[in-house]
């Protein structure tokens, strides 16, 4: 087990509703990345969040926005959900130091589904 | 922006034998290269990973080759257990930005 816990475990949504996946990082850890993975697929990077602040962000709309906490628990909101949102929604945490930052350990995913 | 090729999606073995997973990576400036097995409802956990100064590395059962010139990496499972089935996914990743481009997964099927 990584330590990195995500909640809720499973979510469904309709389509045009807003949704909010918690996301609590491993001790030790300053940075959260999300991603989102569709069945058969390679999991795709949303965005990363250092220090409180966004830090990169992959191709993805403003719909899809995050928060990081002073505890490093971090947030990912999906406002007006489309159909293809359906997927498995994974955070990382990480430990981000002044000479970069390498390993990063999953939590076990929120599956959402967006009829 | 990084492209990440994995091959084969799908692959089966004998128990005992060895496996090979084969990745290619588009961006010269990538570094670092994690593999992760995901199990059924389960997130990806990190099983070995390498840094662009180094060629190789082993644990136990598990290696990993790097070629920089070619860009391609390779995972290799020695003496497979039924286990290890699961779907492997490779990673290329610039350390600074710490954000990781994956490949499209290898379900690894381990027959007794």
């Amino acid at each position: 087990e990584t330590g990195v816990t995500q909640s809720p475990t499973h979510l469904i949504k309709t389509r045009g509703q807003q949704v909010t996946l918690r996301c609590s990082s491993q001790s030790g850890h300053n940075t959260v990345s999300w991603y989102q993975q569709a069945l058969g697929q390679g999991p795709q990077f949303i965005f990363q969040y250092y220090r409180e602040e966004e830090n990169g962000r992959g191709n993805f709309p403003p719909r899809f926005s995050g928060l990081q906490f002073p505890n490093y628990s971090s947030e990912l909101n999906v406002n007006a959900l489309e159909l293809d949102d359906s997927a498995l929604y994974l955070c990382a945490s990480s430990l981000v130091g002044t000479s970069g930052g390498y390993e990063q350990y999953f939590g076990p995913g929120t599956r959402l589904t967006v009829t | 922006g990084e492209n990440v090729e994995q091959h084969p999606s799908t692959l089966s073995v004998q128990e005992g034998d060895s496996a090979v997973i084969k990745c290619t990576y588009s961006d010269s400036a990538s570094n670092y290269f994690p593999w992760y097995k995901q199990e059924l409802g389960k997130g990806p956990q990190l099983i070995i990973d390498i840094r662009s100064n180094v060629g190789e590395k082993k644990d136990q059962r598990i290696a990993v080759t790097l070629n920089k010139t070619a860009k391609h990496f390779s995972l290799h499972i020695t003496e497979t257990q039924p286990e290890d089935s699961a779907v492997y996914f490779c990673a290329a990743s610039l350390y600074n930005f710490n954000k990781f481009y994956f490949g499209s997964g290898t379900k690894l099927n381990v027959k007794p």
